[in-house]
């Protein structure tokens, strides 16, 4: 069955790079995704990648996708303090109903 | 604004007390689903709804029943809550076009403690 998984925590020292690591399993997946979650609120998009891809940058943002290992990495540079949040993998398949499947997030913990 | 509201964002009932936990998106979505997080197990999947009168257990459905009537609204039901249902919820949408990306939009939470 499909099956998303990352380590529950990361700490890192301000000015640092972040990386969050992912595995999943469906194999057919067309997108990938990064939500984050900021203390107190839901999660949001952070960014996404088509299967079709190995690597999306955005300003501090880089997204490494390796299809063969099902492996997926957010690396984010420059970590500052207001990174601070769970990240959440996220893969989307190919069946009809679209429906994601969620890891159970990596508590990223940034300190001076 | 394209938004999630859920409500209450706070709730402390005891066991027993029925109770419904509202969700309505602004944004004409199919799909809407609700969420459990809990620390150390990460978000799991309560019950999803894939379209008016068209709803799917998830992960975790035992103990919560919900119903779509209408596009925008998908209230979570606890018809006899326990305390292993505290837990912060909650609710998302989108829309399931294939070919796109598909964001999910996530309300703010309810916080929901069961004596």
């Amino acid at each position: 069955g499909e099956d998303v998984e990352q380590s529950l925590f990361l700490s890192v020292r301000e000015g640092d790079s972040s990386v969050i690591n992912c595995t999943y399993t469906d194999s057919s997946s067309t997108y990938l995704y990064w939500y984050k979650q900021e203390p107190g609120a839901g999660l949001q998009l952070l960014t996404y990648i088509f299967s079709n891809m190995d690597m999306k940058q955005d300003q501090r943002l880089t997204v490494l996708l390796n299809k063969k290992d099902k492996h997926l990495s957010l690396r984010i540079a420059d970590t500052q303090t207001g990174d601070s949040a769970i990240y959440f993998c996220a893969e989307r398949g190919t069946g009809g109903s679209y429906i994601p499947t969620f890891g159970r997030g990596t508590s990223l913990i940034v300190h001076p | 604004e394209a938004q999630v509201t859920q409500n209450p964002r706070y709730l402390i009932t005891v066991t027993g007390k029925k109770l419904t936990v509202t969700c309505s998106q602004n944004m004409n979505h199919e799909y809407m689903s609700w969420y459990r997080q809990d620390p150390g197990l990460g978000l799991r999947q309560i019950y999803y709804s894939m379209n008016v009168e068209v709803t799917d257990k998830g992960d975790v459905p035992e103990g919560y029943k919900v119903s779509r009537k209408e596009k925008r609204n998908f209230p979570l039901i606890l018809e006899s809550p326990s305390p292993n249902q505290t837990s912060l919820y909650f609710c998302a949408s989108s829309s399931p076009v294939g070919g796109r990306y598909n964001e999910q939009f996530f309300g703010p939470g309810t916080r929901l403690t069961v004596l």
